[in-house]
Protein backbone atom coordinates (compact mmCIF):
# COMPACT_ATOMS: atom_id res chain seq x y z
CA UNK A 1 0.00 0.00 0.00
CA UNK A 2 1.20 3.84 0.12
CA UNK A 3 1.41 5.78 3.31
CA UNK A 4 0.83 9.66 2.57
CA UNK A 5 1.80 12.21 5.17
CA UNK A 6 1.28 16.19 4.79
CA UNK A 7 0.18 18.91 7.42
CA UNK A 8 -3.19 19.20 8.35
CA UNK A 9 -3.20 22.65 8.68
CA UNK A 10 -0.73 26.13 7.65
CA UNK A 11 -1.12 29.40 8.04
CA UNK A 12 0.46 31.90 6.28
CA UNK A 13 0.64 35.83 5.69
CA UNK A 14 -0.54 37.57 1.80
CA UNK A 15 1.99 38.52 -0.16
CA UNK A 16 4.46 35.63 1.99
CA UNK A 17 5.87 32.46 0.49
CA UNK A 18 4.61 29.14 1.83
CA UNK A 19 5.78 25.54 1.40
CA UNK A 20 3.76 22.75 1.83
CA UNK A 21 5.80 19.46 2.59
CA UNK A 22 4.15 15.98 1.78
CA UNK A 23 6.20 12.83 2.36
CA UNK A 24 4.76 9.04 1.23
CA UNK A 25 6.07 5.40 1.31
CA UNK A 26 4.85 3.27 -1.59
CA UNK A 27 6.63 0.28 -3.84
CA UNK A 28 7.21 1.20 -7.86
CA UNK A 29 6.39 5.32 -8.11
CA UNK A 30 5.22 6.57 -10.80
CA UNK A 31 4.49 10.47 -10.39
CA UNK A 32 3.19 12.34 -7.30
CA UNK A 33 0.28 14.94 -8.02
CA UNK A 34 -0.36 18.18 -6.59
CA UNK A 35 -4.18 19.51 -6.07
CA UNK A 36 -5.71 22.52 -4.90
CA UNK A 37 -9.96 21.67 -3.57
CA UNK A 38 -11.45 25.03 -2.63
CA UNK A 39 -14.48 23.90 -0.16
CA UNK A 40 -17.25 23.13 -1.31
CA UNK A 41 -15.64 22.09 -4.95
CA UNK A 42 -13.97 19.45 -6.60
CA UNK A 43 -10.22 19.44 -6.80
CA UNK A 44 -8.06 21.06 -9.84
CA UNK A 45 -4.21 19.74 -11.08
CA UNK A 46 -2.07 21.88 -10.19
CA UNK A 47 1.43 20.00 -10.94
CA UNK A 48 2.66 16.43 -12.19
CA UNK A 49 6.17 15.57 -11.07
CA UNK A 50 7.61 12.21 -11.88
CA UNK A 51 11.63 13.08 -11.83
CA UNK A 52 13.44 14.66 -9.49
CA UNK A 53 13.58 18.27 -9.03
CA UNK A 54 11.89 21.23 -9.30
CA UNK A 55 8.64 22.49 -12.08
CA UNK A 56 7.84 25.74 -12.08
CA UNK A 57 4.42 26.85 -12.77
CA UNK A 58 3.44 30.81 -11.84
CA UNK A 59 3.66 31.06 -8.57
CA UNK A 60 3.74 27.98 -7.66
CA UNK A 61 6.22 25.44 -7.63
CA UNK A 62 6.69 21.71 -6.61
CA UNK A 63 9.43 19.57 -5.72
CA UNK A 64 10.39 16.10 -6.03
CA UNK A 65 13.01 13.99 -4.27
CA UNK A 66 12.09 10.06 -5.03
CA UNK A 67 15.41 8.86 -2.75
CA UNK A 68 13.69 10.12 0.14
CA UNK A 69 9.88 9.97 -1.03
CA UNK A 70 9.74 13.40 -0.50
CA UNK A 71 7.55 16.69 -2.43
CA UNK A 72 6.78 20.13 -1.84
CA UNK A 73 4.45 22.68 -3.14
CA UNK A 74 6.06 26.44 -3.05
CA UNK A 75 3.43 29.11 -3.48
CA UNK A 76 4.83 32.45 -3.77
CA UNK A 77 3.40 36.07 -3.66
CA UNK A 78 0.27 34.74 -1.39
CA UNK A 79 -3.22 35.55 -2.50
CA UNK A 80 -6.12 35.29 0.09
CA UNK A 81 -8.19 33.43 -2.54
CA UNK A 82 -4.84 30.79 -2.26
CA UNK A 83 -6.79 30.00 0.79
CA UNK A 84 -7.10 25.57 0.55
CA UNK A 85 -6.81 22.64 1.05
CA UNK A 86 -3.61 21.06 -0.97
CA UNK A 87 -3.97 17.23 -2.12
CA UNK A 88 -0.99 15.52 -2.41
CA UNK A 89 -1.60 12.09 -4.40
CA UNK A 90 1.27 9.31 -5.09
CA UNK A 91 0.72 6.78 -8.07
CA UNK A 92 2.39 3.59 -8.46
CA UNK A 93 2.86 1.79 -11.35
CA UNK A 94 1.32 -1.52 -10.13
CA UNK A 95 -2.38 -1.90 -10.91
CA UNK A 96 -4.02 0.92 -13.32
CA UNK A 97 -2.23 3.70 -12.54
CA UNK A 98 -4.93 5.02 -10.04
CA UNK A 99 -3.10 7.73 -7.26
CA UNK A 100 -3.61 7.91 -3.70
CA UNK A 101 -4.55 10.68 -1.88
CA UNK A 102 -3.14 12.32 1.33
CA UNK A 103 -5.55 14.07 3.84
CA UNK A 104 -4.70 17.31 2.19
CA UNK A 105 -3.36 20.39 4.33
CA UNK A 106 -5.46 23.11 4.59
CA UNK A 107 -3.80 26.46 3.77
CA UNK A 108 -5.45 29.86 5.61
CA UNK A 109 -4.12 32.91 4.22
CA UNK A 110 -4.77 36.08 6.04
CA UNK A 111 -3.63 39.54 5.54
CA UNK B 1 -7.88 21.38 -19.05
CA UNK B 2 -10.43 18.58 -20.15
CA UNK B 3 -14.11 19.65 -18.43
CA UNK B 4 -15.92 17.04 -15.92
CA UNK B 5 -19.54 17.86 -15.54
CA UNK B 6 -21.93 16.34 -12.32
CA UNK B 7 -25.38 16.48 -12.18
CA UNK B 8 -26.84 17.15 -9.41
CA UNK B 9 -24.64 19.63 -7.54
CA UNK B 10 -26.64 18.54 -4.15
CA UNK B 11 -29.67 16.91 -3.43
CA UNK B 12 -31.27 15.99 -0.23
CA UNK B 13 -33.53 12.74 0.20
CA UNK B 14 -35.56 10.83 2.66
CA UNK B 15 -34.17 7.65 4.11
CA UNK B 16 -34.19 4.31 2.40
CA UNK B 17 -34.80 6.44 -1.41
CA UNK B 18 -32.24 6.15 -4.40
CA UNK B 19 -30.28 8.87 -5.73
CA UNK B 20 -28.78 9.01 -8.84
CA UNK B 21 -25.64 11.19 -9.74
CA UNK B 22 -24.68 11.96 -13.43
CA UNK B 23 -20.86 12.27 -14.57
CA UNK B 24 -20.05 13.24 -18.16
CA UNK B 25 -16.76 14.40 -19.76
CA UNK B 26 -17.78 17.12 -22.09
CA UNK B 27 -14.93 17.95 -24.36
CA UNK B 28 -13.06 14.35 -23.81
CA UNK B 29 -13.67 11.00 -24.16
CA UNK B 30 -13.12 9.17 -20.54
CA UNK B 31 -12.01 5.89 -20.97
CA UNK B 32 -11.96 5.25 -17.39
CA UNK B 33 -14.26 7.31 -14.65
CA UNK B 34 -13.46 7.49 -11.15
CA UNK B 35 -15.80 7.76 -8.01
CA UNK B 36 -15.10 9.27 -4.68
CA UNK B 37 -16.46 10.10 -1.66
CA UNK B 38 -14.80 13.06 0.69
CA UNK B 39 -16.29 13.85 4.46
CA UNK B 40 -15.87 16.68 5.29
CA UNK B 41 -11.93 18.00 6.90
CA UNK B 42 -11.07 14.60 4.80
CA UNK B 43 -8.91 13.07 1.77
CA UNK B 44 -11.04 11.52 -1.21
CA UNK B 45 -11.33 8.03 -1.02
CA UNK B 46 -11.61 6.05 -3.89
CA UNK B 47 -14.94 4.03 -4.30
CA UNK B 48 -14.82 2.38 -7.44
CA UNK B 49 -13.32 2.82 -10.52
CA UNK B 50 -15.15 1.98 -14.25
CA UNK B 51 -13.64 1.57 -17.32
CA UNK B 52 -16.06 2.05 -20.54
CA UNK B 53 -18.19 -1.10 -21.21
CA UNK B 54 -17.06 -3.18 -18.34
CA UNK B 55 -18.25 -3.63 -14.24
CA UNK B 56 -16.84 -0.93 -12.20
CA UNK B 57 -13.97 -2.24 -9.50
CA UNK B 58 -14.73 -1.40 -6.17
CA UNK B 59 -12.13 -0.72 -3.41
CA UNK B 60 -12.33 -2.99 -0.03
CA UNK B 61 -14.97 -1.86 2.23
CA UNK B 62 -17.05 -0.53 -0.56
CA UNK B 63 -20.52 -2.20 -1.16
CA UNK B 64 -20.98 -2.61 -4.87
CA UNK B 65 -24.70 -3.37 -4.64
CA UNK B 66 -25.91 -0.83 -2.58
CA UNK B 67 -23.50 1.93 -4.78
CA UNK B 68 -24.65 0.92 -8.45
CA UNK B 69 -22.16 2.15 -11.24
CA UNK B 70 -22.50 2.32 -14.90
CA UNK B 71 -20.33 3.30 -17.57
CA UNK B 72 -21.93 2.82 -20.84
CA UNK B 73 -20.26 5.37 -22.87
CA UNK B 74 -17.39 7.04 -23.02
CA UNK B 75 -19.02 10.25 -21.75
CA UNK B 76 -21.23 9.36 -19.23
CA UNK B 77 -21.08 7.64 -16.03
CA UNK B 78 -23.97 7.11 -13.25
CA UNK B 79 -23.90 6.09 -9.70
CA UNK B 80 -26.97 4.97 -8.15
CA UNK B 81 -26.56 5.10 -3.95
CA UNK B 82 -29.63 2.88 -3.34
CA UNK B 83 -31.34 3.07 -0.01
CA UNK B 84 -29.83 5.82 0.96
CA UNK B 85 -29.00 6.55 5.05
CA UNK B 86 -28.16 9.20 6.83
CA UNK B 87 -24.56 7.72 6.75
CA UNK B 88 -24.54 8.02 2.94
CA UNK B 89 -24.16 11.91 3.21
CA UNK B 90 -21.36 13.05 1.71
CA UNK B 91 -19.44 14.93 -1.05
CA UNK B 92 -19.58 12.58 -4.16
CA UNK B 93 -16.89 13.29 -6.72
CA UNK B 94 -16.56 11.32 -10.19
CA UNK B 95 -13.40 12.21 -12.05
CA UNK B 96 -12.27 11.10 -15.98
CA UNK B 97 -9.13 10.12 -17.07
CA UNK B 98 -8.48 9.28 -20.75
CA UNK B 99 -5.99 7.00 -22.33
CA UNK B 100 -5.55 9.32 -25.68
CA UNK B 101 -3.31 12.75 -25.76
CA UNK B 102 -0.02 13.97 -24.42
CA UNK B 103 -1.10 13.82 -20.74
CA UNK B 104 -2.55 10.35 -21.05
CA UNK B 105 -2.53 8.44 -17.52
CA UNK B 106 -1.11 11.86 -16.20
CA UNK B 107 -4.18 13.37 -15.40
CA UNK B 108 -7.51 13.17 -13.59
CA UNK B 109 -10.35 15.89 -14.22
CA UNK B 110 -12.65 16.31 -11.47
CA UNK B 111 -16.18 17.36 -11.98
CA UNK B 112 -17.58 19.76 -9.41
CA UNK B 113 -19.21 17.19 -6.71
CA UNK B 114 -22.20 16.44 -5.63
CA UNK B 115 -23.04 17.35 -1.90
CA UNK B 116 -25.93 13.95 -0.84
CA UNK B 117 -27.62 14.88 2.33
CA UNK B 118 -29.60 11.63 3.47
CA UNK B 119 -32.84 12.70 6.50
Amino acid sequence: GQNIDQPTEMTATEGAIVQINCTYQTSGFNGLFWYQQHAGEAPTFLSYNVLDGLEEKGRFSSFLSRSKGYSYLLLKELQMKDSASYLCAVRSSGGSYIPTFGRGTSLIVHP
Amino acid sequence: GAVVSQHPSWVICKSGTSVKIECRSLDFQATTMFWYRQFPKQSLMLMATSNEGSKATYEQGVEKDKFLINHASLTLSTLTVTSAHPEDSSFYICSGRSLAGEKAYNEQFFGPGTRLTVL
